[in-house]
């Protein structure tokens, strides 16, 4: 148990609907970092933010954007949603920008599935 | 990926050694990691090691890093069914911090 939770853990779209997926950080920390995991595939990044701020972004078009609240909980939004976009998302919250990995704690993941 | 690769499938013996490879391209790579991923589930920090290093071992554990060859290994002493996972290299580099670059992963097959 880490202390980071997501929701919901499933969900299943239409092709061209948008979705929103949240994040709960751990106590304490004030980074959220996104992930996409393609099946059969190691995570890619997909965005960090930092007291709010967006600190960084991956090689992922506009339709995916997020938001970081004051109480660091953050949210994915994707908009018009394609096949491709079917993957586990994966929240990491951190305390801090830099060496990520070595305090960094995941989440369980959001299960997206788009038809 | 960006360029962190590891081989697909791995099986070994219960009680035996596993050890999973992985090789990367950048040279500024900072930190090195070993996450592992059950099934249906988020991703777990195994261990970690600084680039200035060559070894790190945490009890079962043990990382070798081979920074002229740009390879990492991560050996398993006494594998266990419970070890049965898909176990991912990642990196994060010195011009991006923020962010975990990962190989595509490795599943660990242990039989009984």
């Amino acid at each position: 148990e880490t202390g980071v939770t997501q929701s919901p853990t499933h969900l299943i779209k239409t092709r061209g609907q948008q979705v929103t997926l949240r994040c709960s950080s751990q106590s304490g920390h004030n980074t959220v970092s996104w992930y996409q995991q393609a099946l059969g595939q190691g995570p890619q990044f997909i965005f960090q933010y930092y007291r709010e701020e967006e600190n960084g972004r991956g090689n992922f078009p506009p339709r995916f954007s997020g938001l970081q609240f004051p109480n660091y909980s953050s949210e994915l939004n994707v908009n018009a949603l394609e096949l491709d976009d079917s993957a586990l998302y994966l929240c990491a919250s951190s305390l801090g920008q830099g060496a990520i990995g070595t305090e960094a704690f995941f989440g369980q993941g959001t299960r997206l599935t788009v038809v | 990926g960006e360029d962190v690769e590891q081989s697909l499938f791995l099986s070994v013996r219960e009680g035996d050694s596993s050890v999973i490879n992985c090789t990367y391209t950048d040279s500024s790579s900072t930190y090195l990691y070993w996450y592992k991923q059950e099934p249906g589930a988020g991703l777990q920090l195994l261990t970690y090691i600084f680039s200035n290093m060559d070894m790190k071992q945490d009890q079962r554990l043990t990382v070798l890093l081979n920074k002229k060859d740009k390879h990492l290994s991560l050996r398993i002493a006494d594998t266990q069914t419970g070890d049965s996972a898909i176990y991912f290299c990642a990196e994060t580099r010195m011009d991006s911090s923020y962010k975990l670059i990962f190989g595509s992963g490795t599943r660990l097959l242990v039989r009984p």
